[in-house]
Order: structure tokens, then C-alpha cells, then sequence
């Protein structure tokens, strides 16, 4: 199974901060890689595919780069509505999810 | 509407069964892969397995297999995931799910159904 680590847990901010979040493949997963956003009691809902493709309707703020295992989902100016828990996703080998990174206001 | 429309929310006993839903309107359903994904309170999301419904191909996350079962009836456009034992531990908002490709499980999703929380209580 190929296992997937975001990091942190956990990220305080303020609205306006340059905000990174990393995931890591345990294999190489070439760029099979999504993020998404869940907000509580909400589906989840793609924000970016292939490592860095922006899904029709994602705000540009949101960005992803990386490919092999190592990944980032970088949102450029953090604005109210983007307090919520970002997850990702590998899609080479079946699914497997990351454990998730909530962005709470600092 | 391109959707996927999820049973109601069920409130079972340990040991009962459960059968729950997931309908795909607006598109071809045989020709796009369901997923289930299970968040309990509180934690992450899981694969637990997909099935392709043209012609119920299912493959199980090893964490899953053997404790539930997917199904499809193409007929009526609509995906199963099926307990036939609940524990507490099942207690979860269960999701469908689909990728985005034609014929495709390897995508992600750009389609989600509403969630269906199964709560098993004594």
C-alpha cells in the first residue's frame, strides 16, 4: 500500500499569510496526486489534480506543485473562507488519503 | 444535473445488517468507477473499496475487504455498500464518490455524494 504523510496536523495563520502544506508518498506516485478542502459537517471538495492542475472554479490563491513523493499545496494570501482541513490524496495505486491538515485562525 | 444522491442517515444496534446508497444522476453511471470513503467523527478520510458498475468489477482496500460489501444494480443507477454485522466501530459518515475519468479509478474526484451517517448504538 502506498501511505501518505501531510505535514503539520495542525497550522495557524492569519488572514494575508503565504501558507505551505506538504504531503509525502511512501513510493513514487509520478504527480497522481489531488488536494481537497473539507470544511466541518461538508464534503470534500477538489481543489487541484496531476500535482498542480487547478479544478475549474479554485480560486488561483491555490496552487500545488511537486512530483515523485514529495508535494505542496500552497495558498498565496489566506482569506477567511479558506479556514478548513486540506487533504491529500494518491490516486496511482487505488486511493489512499493523507491524515489531513486543519488551517485554524492564528 | 450531474449528481450522487445518498440514502438517509440510519441509527443501528451492533450485530444488525445495513445496506446503504449511492445514485448517480445526469451522466453514463456504467461508465464511471464509484468509490467509498468512510470519515469517522472527528478523523480523516479512507478508501474503503470501488466498483464499476458496467460491469461490477469491485476492488477493497485491504483495511475493508472482508468487512463490507460494494455492489451496483446498473439498472437503477445505483451503488451499494452493505454491513452484514455492525459494530460500534462502524459508526461513520460514509461517502460515495466519483473519479473524474471515463473508465477510469485511477483520477480523483470531482463528484461527491452528500454522505450518509451511520450510527451503531446500543
Amino acid at each position: 500500500d502506498i501511505q501518505m504523510t501531510q505535514s503539520p496536523s495542525t497550522l495557524s495563520a492569519s488572514v494575508g499569510d503565504r501558507v505551505t502544506i506538504t504531503c509525502r508518498a511512501s513510493q513514487s506516485i509520478s504527480r497522481w496526486l489531488a488536494w481537497y478542502q473539507q470544511k466541518p459537517g461538508k464534503v470534500p471538495n477538489l481543489l487541484i489534480y496531476q500535482a498542480s492542475t487547478l479544478e475549474s472554479g479554485v480560486p488561483s490563491r491555490f496552487s500545488g506543485s511537486g512530483s515523485g513523493t514529495e508535494f505542496t499545496l500552497t495558498i498565496g494570501s489566506l482569506q477567511p473562507d479558506d479556514f478548513a482541513t486540506y487533504y491529500c490524496q494518491q490516486y496511482k495505486s487505488y486511493w489512499t488519503f493523507g491524515q489531513g491538515t486543519k488551517v485554524e485562525i492564528k | 444535473e450531474v449528481q450522487l444522491v445518498q440514502s438517509g442517515a440510519e441509527v443501528k444496534k451492533p450485530g444488525e445488517s445495513l445496506k446503504i446508497s449511492c445514485k448517480g444522476t445526469g451522466y453514463s453511471f456504467t461508465n464511471y468507477w464509484i468509490a467509498w470513503v468512510r470519515q469517522m467523527p472527528g478523523k480523516g478520510l479512507e478508501w474503503m473499496g470501488i466498483i464499476y458498475p458496467g460491469d461490477s468489477d469491485t476492488r477493497y482496500s485491504p483495511s475493508f475487504q472482508g468487512q463490507v460489501t460494494i455492489s451496483a444494480d446498473k439498472s437503477i443507477r445505483t451503488a451499494y455498500l452493505q454491513w452484514s454485522s455492525l459494530k460500534a466501530s462502524d459508526t461513520a459518515m460514509y461517502y460515495c464518490a466519483r473519479p473524474q475519468g471515463v473508465g477510469n479509478w485511477n483520477d480523483a474526484s470531482d463528484l461527491w455524494g452528500q454522505g450518509t451517517l451511520v450510527t451503531v448504538s446500543s
